[in-house]
């Protein structure tokens, strides 16, 4: 059974540094073709892909906020972490982090973690 | 960025009722397309990939179909546990875009 689970503070400051965990179980990173993603979700809004991150540490950001982020994998602890510098109100959000699968060359977020609520508030 | 656009935002409908959630891309994404469920406080669940795949342990009531820029996904036949917000998404080419949303509202 795989699952993925989001750690971190639920509320940050403005101007302050994001930083997220991701810990998964039932499969691993070093496998060829998996990958992790992050994705958000203001409250009643739509979701918003982040980053991802691959096997062999191919990494891949979303152009709006690329400059904001990291994402990096600790292998040995089945972990990913994501850090989003210079938080501001707007980035409150439900953050997401999913298996990015494969199967025949396609690719899809299966399965999610819980999310984490991250409120941005001074 | 590829858009991805959903219609309707929103819909309501009764049980036993079919349904169908279109979503265009504003290129051709071929059949790189997921469909995503999700109910009120809880994450995501993928339902289809690759435009037309179930994914295991999804109902057979689901289906997808489409390619190019124009996909469909359509329940057949509408069960409470079906009321939810859907999301299409797009697995082509990086940043992996979301719709907007189509809420499923029970009338």
């Amino acid at each position: 059974q795989i699952t993925l689970k989001e750690s971190g503070p639920t509320l940050v400051k403005p101007t302050q540094t994001l930083t997220l965990t991701c810990t998964f179980s039932g499969f691993s990173l070093s496998s060829d073709g998996v990958g992790v993603g992050w994705i958000r979700q203001p409250p009643g809004k739509a979701l918003e892909w982040l980053a991802r991150i691959y096997w062999d540490d191919d990494k891949r950001y979303s152009p709006s906020l690329k400059s904001r982020l990291t994402i990096t994998k600790d292998t040995s602890k089945n972990q990913v972490v994501l850090t989003m510098t210079n938080m501001a109100p707007v980035d409150t959000a439900t953050y997401y982090c999913a298996r990015w699968g494969f199967k025949l060359g396609y690719n899809w977020f299966d399965p999610w973690g819980q999310g984490i609520l991250v409120t941005v508030s001074s | 960025d590829i858009q991805m656009t959903q219609s309707p935002s929103s819909l309501t409908a009764s049980v036993g009722d079919r349904v169908t959630i279109t979503c265009r891309a504003s290129q051709t994404i071929t059949n790189y397309l997921n469909w995503y469920q999700q109910k009120p406080g809880t994450a995501p669940k993928l339902l289809i990939f690759a435009a037309s795949t179930l994914q295991s342990g999804v109902p057979s009531r689901f289906s997808g179909s489409g390619s190019g820029t124009d996909f469909t996904l359509t329940i057949s036949s509408l069960q409470h546990e079906d009321f939810a917000t859907y999301y299409c998404q797009q697995s082509y080419n990086t940043p992996y875009t979301f719709g907007q949303g189509t809420k499923l509202e029970i009338e």
